[in-house]
């Protein structure tokens, strides 16, 4: 099956540092989120996004659904310790066989160093 | 507390020897689905199910059941194990499959060595 491609696939930033990565495919989706996932923990949702275009924000993170709807891109601004882990994006692709599947990238490693 | 729960956490077990991976939601959401976890690949959707009595293939089904009798539980079998399945399962719910309401909530996790 297709997954996203995700990149970078591994960050080492100093605290304080904006982040940025993103997320891209051959193929259109309607929904894009964003995960993150400490060590020994499942995946937890940071940010949705519905629109083509869209901008969202939580906090220091900021996500947009790229226009032609085949990408999207995370920043986090700022960053801080706690902000360590695997950053996965995922997305539902529209229609047809794909009604109810949602696919990952394959994760950025973000390790922040104090 | 609204969570999704899974059974057991870690499993060791041998080759062909059939087991069972439970999970069960509490927010009485409608889409529950089977994830496996890789070095490197990410999360891989196994099985998912739209609601009650109805379920279909991800993208790695091969190996695996599932089933949905209860709309709370969602049961990961696996009739014949192989080492190749020894990964880290997660289980996720959301209330619905699309739209503004399909945000999919993760289980803790279950660890699976197949030797």
């Amino acid at each position: 099956g297709q997954q996203l491609n995700q990149s970078p696939q591994s960050m080492f930033i100093q605290e304080g540092e904006d982040v940025s990565m993103n997320c891209t495919s051959s193929s259109i989706f309607n929904t894009w989120l964003w995960y993150k996932q400490d060590p020994g923990e499942g995946p937890v949702l940071l940010i949705a996004l519905y629109k083509a275009g869209e901008l969202t924000s939580n906090g220091r993170l900021t996500a947009q659904f790229g226009i032609t709807r085949k990408d999207s891109f995370l920043n986090i601004s700022a960053s801080i310790p706690s902000d360590v882990g695997i950053y996965f994006c995922a997305g539902h692709r529209a229609g047809g066989t794909s009604y109810g599947k949602l696919t990952f990238g394959q994760g950025t490693i973000l390790t922040v160093h104090p | 507390e609204a969570q999704v729960t899974q059974n057991p956490r870690y499993l060791i077990t041998v080759t062909g020897k059939k087991l069972t991976v439970t999970c069960s939601q509490n927010m009485n959401h409608e889409y529950m689905s089977w994830y496996r976890q890789d070095p490197g690949l990410g999360l891989r959707q196994i099985y998912y199910s739209m609601n009650v009595e109805v379920t279909d293939k991800g993208d790695v089904p091969e190996g695996y059941k599932v089933s949905r009798k209860e709309k709370r539980n969602f049961p990961l079998i696996l009739e014949s194990p192989s080492p190749n399945q020894t990964s880290l399962y997660f289980c996720a719910s959301s209330l619905t499959a699309l739209g503004s309401r399909n945000e999919q909530f993760f289980g803790p996790g279950t660890r699976l060595t197949v030797l």
